[in-house]
């Protein structure tokens, strides 16, 4: 068990629908990272959030965003959805935010979308 | 940007025998090489990282990865498979550009038969 949790682990829409993602990193750690990972485009990294603000962007498209929350939690929002937009959808958590390319991230089980 | 490919889809190896799953990395300046391992419905695990220091690095469950940097190579090893090791895996370079996040190979499903 790595720590960081993510709910649900699965989910079904349609498209056009919106959906919102949960995850709760590894006590203590303060950096988010979302990633999403398909058969064709393979570990994507979309966004990161370090103690609440935005840190780094990637391959996000301009109908997903996020957030993190006081409490350190984070979540990443889905709209418009495409039937393209069907992937695995992972959060990760790390100690810190920048400075230190040393440490591993700590990834968590994963939300499957499917959009139908 | 820091990037890392993953020359081979499929690795097959017979249980007992040694492994070898092939990463090359692209980077400017110092790499950051990280390996990860991915079981069918799960997340990813952290097997071991290179920063600095001895080329042979150990890991968990028995694997290591030999950093070479005239080759820019950083290959996952382990001298004797199991059929448990049958995953997807993952090679991964941290990419100070990108608020240091991993960027990762396309994966490289290694099964090992009985």
């Amino acid at each position: 068990d790595s720590g960081v949790t993510q709910t649900p682990k699965h989910l079904i829409t349609a498209t056009g629908q919106r959906v919102t993602l949960r995850c709760s990193p590894r006590s203590g750690d303060l950096s988010v990272y979302w990633y999403q990972q398909s058969l064709d485009q393979g570990l994507q990294f979309l966004i990161q959030y370090y103690n609440g603000e935005e840190r780094a962007k990637g391959n996000i498209l301009e109908r997903f965003s996020a957030q993190q929350f006081p409490d350190l939690h984070s979540e990443l929002n889905l709209s418009s959805l495409e039937l393209g937009d069907s992937a695995l959808y992972f959060c990760a958590s790390s100690p810190w935010g920048g400075g230190s390319l040393d440490t591993e991230a700590f990834f968590g089980q994963g939300t499957r979308l499917t959009v139908v | 940007a820091q990037s890392v490919a993953q020359p081979e889809d499929q690795v097959n190896v017979a249980e007992g025998n040694p492994l070898t799953v092939k990463c090359t990395y692209s980077v400017s300046g110092n790499p950051y090489l990280f390996w990860y391992v991915q079981y069918p419905n799960r997340g990813l695990q952290f097997l071991l990282k290179y920063i600095t220091g001895d080329n042979l690095v150990k890991g968990s469950y028995g694997f290591e990865a030999e950093f070479n940097k005239s080759q820019t190579s950083f290959h996952l090893k382990k001298p004797s498979a199991l059929v448990s090791d049958s995953a997807l895996y993952f090679c991964a370079v941290r990419d100070g550009h990108s608020g240091y996040a991993l960027n990762f190979g396309k994966g490289t499903s290694l099964l090992v038969t009985p």
